[in-house]
């Protein structure tokens, strides 16, 4: 089975500092990853993905992510947050060909001004 | 750019009610889904279709819990009677096959 697994549940960084958003995932098959961000009362936005192409994904809004099979890991990150970026994160693992996600628990991102 | 249209974006309902949402996915997608996302944590499959047959139920109540997408188009999915531990954040999703999948704004549900 499909699983993620995200190391944090809040990351607080000051605007204009890096931003590492980490997440661990666990399957059984080669995995398709996502990354989705949720601002206060609204739906999910995909970020990114990675579908087994390049390991450094890029994605909107200058965010990026690595996937590491080594690692079974998929960081998020980002060089420079901005106060716009505060939000919630969420890992997201898919079976390849299945269209079934499993989310992670989430990461509540805050920016201090 | 299309959106996932939702409605209502509020529901407030006392136990024991029914209540009903509605879900209108982006033209062309035949892959609808239905998430239940309780505060705190993430999104939970309830019900997927494709075109307007079910696909995976496992996670639906369906003691309380119905779902339709009758012309595979738009949906509808009901809790009847709502309890307590139903309030959450009611979020629809589609997609093209093998694609991302595209969320509306949720309905967010308080049972009282």
């Amino acid at each position: 089975a499909q699983s993620v697994t995200q190391l944090d549940s809040h990351v607080s960084v000051s605007e204009g500092t890096p931003v590492l958003l980490r997440c661990n995932y666990s399957s059984s098959y080669s995995p398709s990853l996502f990354w989705y961000v949720q601002h206060p009362n609204k739906g999910l936005q995909l970020l990114l993905k990675y579908t087994s192409a390049a390991t450094l994904v890029k994605g909107i809004n200058g965010f990026e992510a690595e996937f590491k099979k080594s690692e079974t890991s998929f960081h998020l990150t980002k060089p420079s947050a901005h106060m716009s970026d505060a939000a919630e994160y969420f890992c997201v693992v898919n079976k390849w060909g299945a269209q079934k996600l499993v989310f992670g628990q989430g990461t509540r991102l805050t920016i201090n001004p | 750019e299309a959106e996932v249209a939702q409605s209502p974006r509020y529901k407030i309902t006392e136990k024991s009610q029914a209540v009903a949402f509605w879900c209108d996915p982006i033209s062309g997608h035949a892959t609808l889904y239905w998430y239940r996302q309780i505060l705190g944590q993430g999104p939970e499959l309830l019900v997927q279709f494709q075109d307007e047959s079910v696909v995976d139920d496992s996670q639906l109540p369906k003691d309380r819990f119905s779902a339709e997408r009758l012309k595979g188009v738009d949906s509808t999915l009901k809790i009847q009677p709502a309890e307590l531990g139903d309030s959450a954040m009611y979020l629809c999703a589609s997609s093209l096959r093998n694609s991302p999948l595209h969320f509306g704004n949720g309905t967010r549900l308080t049972v009282t």
